[in-house]
């Protein structure tokens, strides 16, 4: 099974902050790897798929990048509705699909 | 709109079964795998169980192999997740998400709310 590893596991920011969450993958997944926002009792929202490809509707400050083994989430300018966990997921080699430990973004 | 609404969570004795349900409307759903996640409390996303879209493929994580079935019901627009055996660590929250294929790969475009699982004496 691919493990997907994240960084950090949690960190502290400011609205208007750049921000930089990293995921690294046990072993090549080309560029089959997703990103997500969670929020306590919401549906898990997609926003990056295919390392680089911004869902529809998502907001532009949102970005992704990477392929390989090594790929980036970052976040333009922190909003305040952004305050979340994100968690990475590959879909290169599946069963299992598997998801990153996640990254608790906090204020 | 595309909408996924689950339903038959509850609280369950360990051992015991339960039924999860998704209706799925604003989109063909039978042009499309579908999956369930769990996420157990304090923990992160755990992938559970795959369908092919006319259900003859089915994918399971190993620790619920034996132990869960997802089936469809294509005609009704409804993905399940039939639960038994269930453990304490099976507790969580449930979602459904449709699982979107393309050439360059799956991403889950479409989640659930949630359905909470709690297995306890």
């Amino acid at each position: 099974d691919i493990q997907m590893t994240q960084s950090p596991s949690s960190l502290s920011a400011s609205v208007g902050d750049r921000v930089t969450i990293t995921c690294r993958a046990s072993q090549t997944i080309r560029s089959n790897l997703n990103w997500y926002q969670v929020k306590a009792g919401k549906a898990p929202k997609l926003l990056i798929y295919a390392a680089s490809n911004l869902q529809s509707g998502v907001p532009s400050r949102f970005s992704g990048s990477g392929s390989g083994t090594d790929f980036s989430l970052t976040i333009s300018s922190l909003q305040p509705e952004d305050f979340a966990t994100y968690y990475c997921q590959q879909t290169y080699s599946t069963p299992p699909v598997t998801f990153g430990g996640g990254t608790k973004v906090e204020i | 709109e595309v909408q996924l609404v689950e339903s038959g969570g509850g609280l369950v004795q360990p051992g015991g079964s339960l039924r999860l349900s998704c209706e799925a409307s604003g989109f063909t759903f039978s042009d499309h795998w579908m999956s369930w996640v769990r996420q157990a409390p304090g923990k992160g996303l755990e992938w559970v169980a795959s369908i092919q879209q006319d259900g003859s493929e089915k994918y399971y994580v190993d620790s619920v192999k034996g132990r869960f079935t997802i089936s469809r019901d294509n005609a009704k627009n409804s993905l399940y997740l039939q639960m038994n055996s269930l453990r304490a660590e099976d507790t969580a929250v449930y979602y459904c998400a449709r699982d979107f294929k393309t050439v360059a790969g799956s991403r889950f475009d479409y989640w659930g709310q949630e359905t909470l699982v709690t297995v306890s004496s």
